[in-house]
């Protein structure tokens, strides 16, 4: 089975500190994407990566960046974060052959912005 | 532009009984969809898709789908609902081509002994 591990579960942060979630999965995944969930919202995706070094902005980059410098990991970095960072972050991963194959999450961290 | 509905914030099944998590698209074309279920404090599980060929799409733990064109709908089906069913469902569409996977805002199922 495809592994995503993101290394923190629980993190809280407080207003302008710079944060960094980090996200690993095992299964040579050439796709690799992050999304938050907010209640009632579903989950929007703030930015993606197709291949080491590149990335690509989602729905809501704003506040965000990324650094993919190795395949297996994607790190998801606020630059300085804010409360309305608070929320739910999912790390995924997905094959890249074809536009079917499903994604893998990971358990998600719990960020809280005080 | 694409978009995915779930109508239902949250859908209440006593056990044994069918449920039904409804989801509606709107893509230009023929969609890929998804279907996902996350459980507490837990990420998202990937339980079936729609890409081409029979409507009706069977998945894990005993899901299934049916895809109608002409209503724009994916629902989720299970003919026998049980307690372990309840966590938060969610429908994805992508069109074909490539593009962002879009999700719903997510469905709370709970069931009932």
């Amino acid at each position: 089975d495809v592994k995503v591990t993101q290394s923190s579960r629980y993190l809280v942060k407080r207003t302008g500190e710079k944060v960094f979630l980090e996200c690993v999965q095992d299964m040579d995944h050439e796709n690799m994407f992050w999304y938050r969930q907010d209640p009632g919202l579903g989950l929007r995706l703030i930015y993606f990566s197709y291949d080491v070094k590149m990335k690509e902005k989602g729905d809501i980059p704003e506040g965000y960046s990324v650094s993919r410098e190795k395949k297996e990991r994607f790190s998801l970095i606020l630059e300085s974060a804010s409360t309305n960072q608070t929320s739910m972050y999912l790390c995924a991963s997905s094959l890249e052959t074809g536009y079917n194959s499903p994604l893998h999450f990971g358990n998600g961290t719990r960020l809280t912005v005080t | 532009a694409q978009s995915v509905a779930q109508p239902e914030d949250q859908v209440n099944v006593a056990e044994g009984n069918p449920l039904t998590v409804k989801c509606t698209y709107s893509v230009s074309g023929n969609p890929y969809l998804f279907w996902y279920v996350q459980y507490p404090n837990r990420g998202l599980q990937f339980l079936l898709k729609y890409i081409t060929g029979d409507n009706l799409v069977k998945g894990s733990y005993g899901f299934e789908a049916e895809f109608n064109k002409s209503q724009t709908s994916f629902h989720l089906k299970k003919p026998s609902a049980l307690v372990s069913d309840s966590a938060l469902y969610f429908c994805a569409v992508r069109r074909p081509g490539g593009g962002k996977l879009i999700f719903g805002q997510g469905t709370e199922l709970s069931v009932k002994p």
